[in-house]
């Protein structure tokens, strides 16, 4: 198993550009997420999907769009990239989703908007 | 709403010495409780968890008890290695949603350096 993988790994954009951040797992897990890094503040949760076709907001959706079609891929769109967007982020999925699951998180990508 | 709060880093400690990090939490109903490492450069991944009071999770000589009383999982290893260097992160889960999210909470992190 691959596990959960995430491309790119860095990423430089402008201000006002978009890019997509991708993510997918072969474990079949229900569960996935987006969340950013930022120094000192441990890590956030932008957006989860509870499975395919479900997705709903976490503690820092603005700026950000997700969506899930497949039980494997959940891809994070930036629509217009601001300097504050300037983070790692990193991807994670779980079976089921139940709050003693372990998570498992994808090697990160550090995105720098200018 | 929930929260998790850990002591400030950076930590540095000389091979073989004791290690504790400290995480205490604010949460509604009964939360999991789990810390995360993260070594340079790479995600992070599961070190142990513990699912209700008293509980002790362990793993590769770290340790954490769940303590209701105190809200703390303070995290302990008797002798750190070089290679236990990384960033530490206490979560717990968020249990005022419906219990299929799974989503985490995490603290702010706690960066290990281990000289030898």
């Amino acid at each position: 198993n691959a596990g959960v993988t995430q491309t790119p790994k860095f990423q430089v954009l402008k201000t006002g550009q978009s890019m997509t951040l991708q993510c997918a797992q072969d474990m079949n897990h229900e569960y996935m997420s987006w969340y950013r890094q930022d120094p000192g503040m441990g890590l956030r949760l932008i957006h989860y999907s509870v499975g395919a076709g479900i997705t709903d907001q976490g503690e820092v959706p603005n700026g950000y769009n997700v969506s899930r079609s497949t039980t494997e891929d959940f891809p994070l769109r930036l629509l217009s990239a601001a300097p504050s967007q300037t983070s790692v982020y990193f991807c994670a999925s779980s079976y089921g989703g139940r709050s003693y699951n372990e998570q498992f998180f994808g090697p990160g990508t550090r995105l720098t908007v200018l | 709403g929930n929260s998790v709060t850990q002591m400030e880093g950076p930590v540095t400690l000389s091979e073989e010495a004791f290690l504790t990090i400290n995480c205490t939490y604010t949460a509604t109903g009964y939360p999991s409780l789990f810390w995360y490492v993260q070594y340079p450069g790479e995600g992070l991944q599961l070190l142990l968890k513990a699912t209700k009071a008293d509980d002790k999770g362990s793993n590769k000589g770290f340790e954490a008890t769940y303590r209701k009383e105190t809200t703390s999982f303070h995290l302990e290893k008797g002798s750190v290695q070089v290679s236990d260097s990384a960033v530490y992160f206490c979560a717990l889960s968020d249990q005022q949603q419906p219990s299929n999210t799974g989503k985490l909470i995490f603290g702010q992190g706690t960066t290990l350096q281990v000289k030898p």
